[in-house]
Formats: C-alpha cells, structure tokens, sequence
C-alpha cells in the first residue's frame, strides 16, 4: 500500500528564512503534486511534478522530485506572510486516486 | 477559469439521517472523486468515478456510501445513515483524464458536515 510522509508536520518561520519541506513515499509512483490548503478552505493545485529530476518553481517556492529516492522537496526562499498555509503533496498510485502525505502547517511571522 | 462547485457549503444532520452533497464538476471532466477530511488530518481518498461507475473505492467507502451522477452534470455523494463519525469536510474532485497526466485533480470548495 503507497504510504505517503511528511516532514516537518509544523513548521514556524521569520520572514525572509528559507526552509525545505520532504515527502517521502513508499512504491512507485509517476506523478506527484503539491497542493497548498488556507484555513477552511480547498485545496490549490500548486505544481505537477512527473519525471526524475523535475524542478518547477512559482515565486518563492520551488518543487522537485526524485524518483529513484521517492522524494520530492518544497523549498521555500525568503518566506513571507502570504505563504502561511498548509501544503499537502499527493502521490498518485496505480490508479488515479491521490494519497495525500500528513500536511506541513506553515506559519510565517515577522 | 473553470471551477468545481459543490453544494451545500455546510450540512447539519442528525445522526442517522440521510445526506447528499453535490458537485458540479468542470465540464469537460471525466473522472470525479470525493475525498473527505477530518478536523485537522490529512485529506483521505473515498471513491473515483468514471463512465457512470465506480473505478475505485476505499475501506472508508461502505455501504452507507453511494455516488452517482443522475443527470449527466450533479455528481452526489450520498450518505444513508449518519454516524458522529462521519463529520468531517468533504471534497469533490474532477479531472479531465488519465491521458493528459500534467493536469492536476481540480477541487471544489468542499461541504463540512457535522453530524449531532
């Protein structure tokens, strides 16, 4: 059974620091996505990650993926406010479904 | 850009009745799935769509679950009979297909439901 971890599972940070979120899965998977979820809210689709090596990246936030090590990193440069949230990646197993890892909660402050 | 939509926003049931949430997905989806999660976990996959069939399902997905799509553009989740447990938000997800596989999941908005 695909099992998707994430670490930290919380993570506070001043603005202007960079940090790295992991997400390490257990079995195979072609596609991996991140997602970024406010409070009581849905989910956005953030990046679409789908071959070894892939690097994507949106403003402060950069997404990668290594297959051969099943891990993909969130790094995030120079964090403001606007990015506390909290980011899900979601692996797709042999079928369609998603498995969401645990959630990394991200609160930025001055 | 096209959204998800999903109907109500909040439900406030019962225990032991029966509920239906709704979703509208983008219209030229094809593949829908319901997730749901708990107050404060991860978001956890109960059933995928396609055809007019279920492709998938989960443990979580028994038989006080069904999906359907009964006029071509709702596709409902319904719950038979509640249980405390069964509170949590629940999301409505579409995607356009396996072949277009740099497309991500499109999630509504989600319906929170609290049963009492």
């Amino acid at each position: 059974e695909l099992k998707v971890e994430q670490n930290p599972l919380f993570l506070s940070m001043q603005e202007g620091k960079n940090y790295t979120i992991y997400c390490n899965y257990s079995t195979t998977s072609d596609r991996l996505y991140w997602y970024r979820q406010d409070p009581g809210k849905s989910l956005e689709s953030l990046f679409v990650l789908l071959s070894n090596g892939a690097v994507k990246q949106e403003g402060r936030l950069m997404a990668s993926l290594d297959t051969k090590a099943r891990l993909s990193t969130l790094h995030i440069t120079a964090a403001v406010h606007d990015l506390s949230a909290t980011y899900f990646c979601a692996v797709v197993g042999y079928t369609d479904k998603l498995i969401f890892g645990t959630g990394t909660r991200l609160q930025v402050f001055p | 850009e096209p959204e998800v939509t999903q109907t109500p926003s909040h439900q406030v049931t019962q225990m032991g009745q029966e509920v239906i949430l709704r979703c509208v997905p983008i219209s030229n989806h094809l593949y829908f799935y319901w997730y749901r999660q708990i107050l404060g976990q991860k978001v956890e996959f109960l059933v995928s769509f396609y055809n007019n069939e279920i492709s998938e399902k989960s443990e979580i997905f028994d038989d006080q679950f069904s999906v359907e799509r009964p006029d071509g553009s709702n596709f409902t989740l319904k719950i038979r009979s509640t249980k405390l447990e069964d509170s949590a938000m629940y999301f409505c997800a579409t995607s356009i297909g396996r072949d277009r596989i740099n497309q991500p999941q499109h999630f509504g908005d989600g319906t929170r439901l609290s049963i009492l």
